[in-house]
């Protein structure tokens, strides 16, 4: 079991360039999350998808997009990067379709630099 | 805007020595989960305690929940060196579809 993988670990982007951060789990999970965090703020959750084929905003979702491409999948896209994107990403799953109740599950985090 | 506050914002003790930290949050809750993070890493789960428990214990993480305060205390026995990290407590938030986090203690054990 690889848990909850991402991908890339480290990326440099220039302003107004586009990049997705994949999400895969392996724990048949229905629940999957975004957060994003940065230094003194804690987690911040930008979009979550409660089971396949449902996604929904979260705390900080201006700038974002997910799909949720099938159970194990979740990826995050930054269509127009800016500098206040710079930030390290996490991806949890979570069992059950109420995330709320359960414990998540974290990868090990993109590190994004936008420049 | 966030749910749970914990406190102290940092902690350094010698290996050995117990350390506790404490959360609070604003709203009736169903469960409350502590979180730690190593430093480069992703948060790794705990422990979760539910409303209607006053204590669990795991290992040598004993977690305290009074529901009249709002407030959760998380105590570190006899720590380790390899204990150092931050430390999330998170709650439930909206529909409980999703978890709020704290902005954490970070813990420092020194030999």
């Amino acid at each position: 079991n690889a848990g909850v993988t991402q991908t890339p670990k480290f990326q440099v982007l220039k302003t107004g360039q586009s990049m997705t951060l994949q999400c895969a789990q392996d724990m048949n999970h229905n629940s999957m999350y975004w957060y994003r965090q940065d230094p003194g703020m804690g987690l911040r959750l930008i979009y979550y998808s409660a089971s396949e084929g449902t996604t929904d905003k979260g705390e900080v979702p201006n700038g974002y997009n997910v799909s949720r491409l099938n159970k194990r999948e979740f990826s995050l896209r930054l269509e127009s990067a800016a500098p206040s994107q710079t930030s390290v990403y996490f991806c949890a799953s979570s069992p059950g379709m109420g995330g709320g109740f359960y414990e998540q599950y974290f990868g090990p985090g993109t590190r994004l630099t936008v420049t | 805007s966030q749910q749970g506050e914990e406190d102290p914002q940092a902690l350094s003790i010698q290996e050995g020595e117990n350390a506790t930290m404490n959360c609070s949050y604003k709203t009736s809750i169903n469960n409350l989960q502590w979180y730690r993070q190593n430093s480069g890493r992703g948060l790794v789960h705990l422990i979760l305690i539910r409303s209607n428990e006053r204590e669990k214990h795991s290992g040598r993480l004993r977690v305290t929940l009074d529901t009249s305060k709002k407030s959760s205390s998380l105590l570190i026995t006899a720590s380790r060196a390899a204990d150092t990290a931050s430390y999330f407590c998170a709650t439930p938030t909206g529909t409980a579809s999703k978890l709020t986090f704290g902005t954490g203690t970070r813990l420092q054990v020194t030999l």
